[in-house]
């Protein structure tokens, strides 16, 4: 297992338009979060799952924000309608759910989406 | 809202200064972990604390964790270059296993 894989690394799209990022956690490991940052700062929880269930969603993932985990494997965060306060870097972590808190996430290198 | 909140937020040193970085809660946490990210890439964690008054070290690195464990703190000795990055304390709210992370405190170490 090579890590926490994230698709595509870099995104620039048009104002309007509607992206989806794809992430493959470790394979043994149940969690699987998303998280926001944008530069300089520290990331901000949007959702996470166990196995293919969507337990908590942030009030900061609006209508437009959408995720899934159909299979309890990979993930995908889809952003409809996109905006420019949307440009930050995506990250996905992920964990086993034994005490998470206390064994720590693993992170993917993340997506950075750009709008125009 | 159980807030972590660092200081500083940005720090400039020289290579073979030491330094802190502070995290700090109003609230209790059952665990705080630090990680550290360099430009580009995801947070890589560096170490977890439980016990309260807890002290672990990670080479040059210092982590302590309050004794009512509200707050952690980091302590580089004799930083170098490589030790340049973003610094994220973290902590899970309740059992929901949800971590919450600090604004991070970037660090630039000269040569």
């Amino acid at each position: 297992d090579t890590g926490v894989s994230q698709d595509p690394r870099h995104k620039i799209t048009k104002r309007g338009q509607n992206v989806t990022f794809r992430c493959d956690p470790i394979s043994e490991h149940n969690r699987l979060y998303w998280y926001r940052q944008t530069l300089g700062q520290g990331p901000e929880f949007l959702t996470y799952f166990q196995n293919e269930a969507q337990l908590e969603k942030s009030r900061l993932l609006s209508d437009r924000f959408s995720a899934e985990r159909p299979k309890g494997s990979f993930s995908t965060l889809e952003i409809q309608r996109t905006e420019q306060g949307d440009s930050a870097m995506y990250l996905c972590a992920s964990s086993l759910d034994l005490s998470p808190s206390n064994y720590g996430y693993t992170f993917g290198s993340g997506t950075r989406l750009t709008v125009v | 809202t159980q807030l972590l909140e660092q200081s500083p937020q940005f720090l400039s040193i020289q290579e073979g200064e030491n330094l802190t970085v502070y995290c700090n809660s109003s609230s209790v946490f059952s665990s705080l972990q630090w990680y550290r990210q360099e430009p580009g890439e995801g947070p890589v964690l560096l170490v977890t604390v439980v016990t309260g008054g807890e002290v672990k070290k990670l080479k040059r690195l210092t982590f302590q964790f309050g004794d009512a464990r509200k707050d952690s703190s980091l302590h580089i000795t004799a930083a170098q270059p490589g030790d340049t990055g973003l610094y994220l304390c973290a902590g899970a709210p309740g059992n929901t296993g949800k971590l919450i992370f600090g604004q991070g405190t970037t660090l630039q170490v000269k040569p």
